[in-house]
């Protein structure tokens, strides 16, 4: 299996512009997170999917965050305008539907916002 | 207090010590249990789960989980430079896992 699947590897962009991360899940895994790592936050879970609906998404910082899964295979995250303070490695993971099985994580994208 | 908190780091070891790390919960419905590796610059990736009271032994890992005290360790034996890395525990509850800060671990050759 490819693995979990996120684009792009780095993001720099100036605030005020808008930012969108994308995901892909492993295939079969009913569950899609959205994280954001900072050395001062830890990992934060900002939203999480369930068969493509949003489950809970208590983490989302503000209203310029937001996050989409139109099909099984695709999700982003759009943050819109972005800010410095949105800087931060932000990861996808996906399990299965299995009930508490472990998370598997995309490698990541690092945003910088100057 | 934070809902999932690891011994504070870093910790440094000498290779082929035993590396003992800790981390204790707050909510007593938690129902797994795991602990993710993170290399510099890498996403975490899992390295041992565990889903009920007592040892789990895998290789030179063993995870260890008291429900009662709401605490679960991971015990690194014959440490070995390749495991320096940042070390996360996962407490999980209805599909949702909360993470700790997190523990630096260095082993020195």
């Amino acid at each position: 299996d490819a693995g979990v699947i996120q684009s792009p590897r780095h993001e720099v962009t100036e605030m005020g512009q808008e930012v969108t991360l994308r995901c892909k899940p492993i295939s079969g895994h009913d569950y899609l997170f959205w994280y954001r790592q900072t050395m001062m936050r830890g990992l934060e879970l900002l939203i999480y999917f369930n068969n493509n609906v949003p489950i809970d998404d208590s983490g989302m910082p503000e209203d310029r965050f937001s996050a989409k899964m139109p099909n099984a295979s695709f999700s982003t995250l759009k943050i819109q305008p972005s800010e410095p303070r949105d800087s931060a490695v932000y990861f996808c993971a996906s399990s299965s539907q299995v009930y508490n099985s472990p998370l598997h994580f995309g490698n990541g994208t690092r945003l910088t916002v100057t | 207090q934070k809902e999932v908190e690891q011994n504070s780091g870093p910790l440094s070891v000498p290779e082929g010590a035993i590396a003992s790390l800790n981390c204790t919960y707050s909510d007593r419905v938690s129902q797994s249990f795991f602990w993710y590796r993170q290399y510099s610059g890498k996403s975490p990736e899992l390295i041992m789960s565990i889903y009920s009271n007592g040892d789990k032994e895998d290789g030179r890992f063993t995870a260890q989980l008291n429900k009662a005290s709401q605490y679960v360790s991971l015990l690194i034996r014959d440490s070995q430079p390749s495991d320096s890395a940042t070390y996360l525990c996962a407490v999980n509850y209805a599909g949702k896992s909360t993470f700790g800060d997190g523990t630096t671990l260095t082993v020195k050759p």
